[in-house]
């Protein structure tokens, strides 16, 4: 069973709309969620973290948590085509455990 | 540039081969860790040292062997490799046990080995 779900797309959407990006997972004490970005051939790199219930903005990315619903999700606004990438959901259940576990991420076009 | 960098960036080797990946984080982190990405599965963490200390080894095959002589380097030995074990291996660097949470759950990811075994 996996622990941590995305769907794997490829997800399209038109630039300067709105992309919703979406995961949930499976352990009920996670405690910590980030979402990282993986552009073709490099390496991932973070773009959010969110540890509370509800949204976190940072620019035109803002983190949405619901921890009742184990489901966490980022939504990119103005997409650029500079956004197509493959966005990668992680987890984290116990503060001070360093084990972060991965969804096999969601790929996004941005079509221009 | 993220600050932790591997050697080296592509691999190519043999089923008989012996060889070593190298990490290195300049970022005065005390956490490393080695994963493994293979097309269409999550990242896979192997291993994590904490303070030079393995503190994590995901059910990881004898054949993959972890060494971590201070907190800045990271190796991974490699032997009798299959060639289901060709993927992106990525070292990955934290800072634990700092207050400001946000910043000690971080990882910073290398550039990865991109490895292909025969």
């Amino acid at each position: 069973q996996k622990e941590v779900e995305q769907n794997s797309g490829p997800l399209s959407v038109p630039e300067g709309a709105i992309a919703s990006l979406n995961c949930t997972y499976s352990d009920r004490v996670s405690q910590s969620f980030f979402w990282y970005r993986q552009y073709s051939g490099k390496s991932p790199e973070l773009i959010m973290s969110i540890y509370s219930n509800g949204d976190k903005e940072d620019g035109r990315f803002t983190a949405q948590l619901n921890k009742a619903s184990q489901y966490v999700s980022l939504l990119i606004r103005d997409s650029q085509p500079s956004d197509s990438a493959t966005y990668l959901c992680a987890v984290k259940s116990n503060f001070g455990n360093e084990k972060l576990t991965f969804g096999t991420g969601t790929r996004l076009t941005i079509i221009p | 540039e993220t600050g932790v960098t591997q050697t080296p960036r592509h691999l190519v080797m043999g089923m008989t081969n012996k060889k070593s990946l190298k990490c290195e984080q300049h970022l005065g982190h005390n956490a490393m860790y080695w994963y493994k990405q293979s097309a269409k599965k999550p990242l896979e963490l192997m291993f994590v040292y904490n303070f030079k200390e393995q503190t994590e080894n995901n059910s990881v095959p004898s054949r993959f062997s972890p060494e971590c002589p201070n907190s800045s380097h990271l190796f991974l030995h490699l032997h009798t490799l299959q060639p289901e074990d060709s993927a992106l291996y990525l070292c990955a660097s934290s800072q634990p046990g700092l207050a400001d949470r946000e910043y000690q759950e971080t990882q910073y990811f290398g550039p990865g080995t991109r490895l292909l075994v025969l």
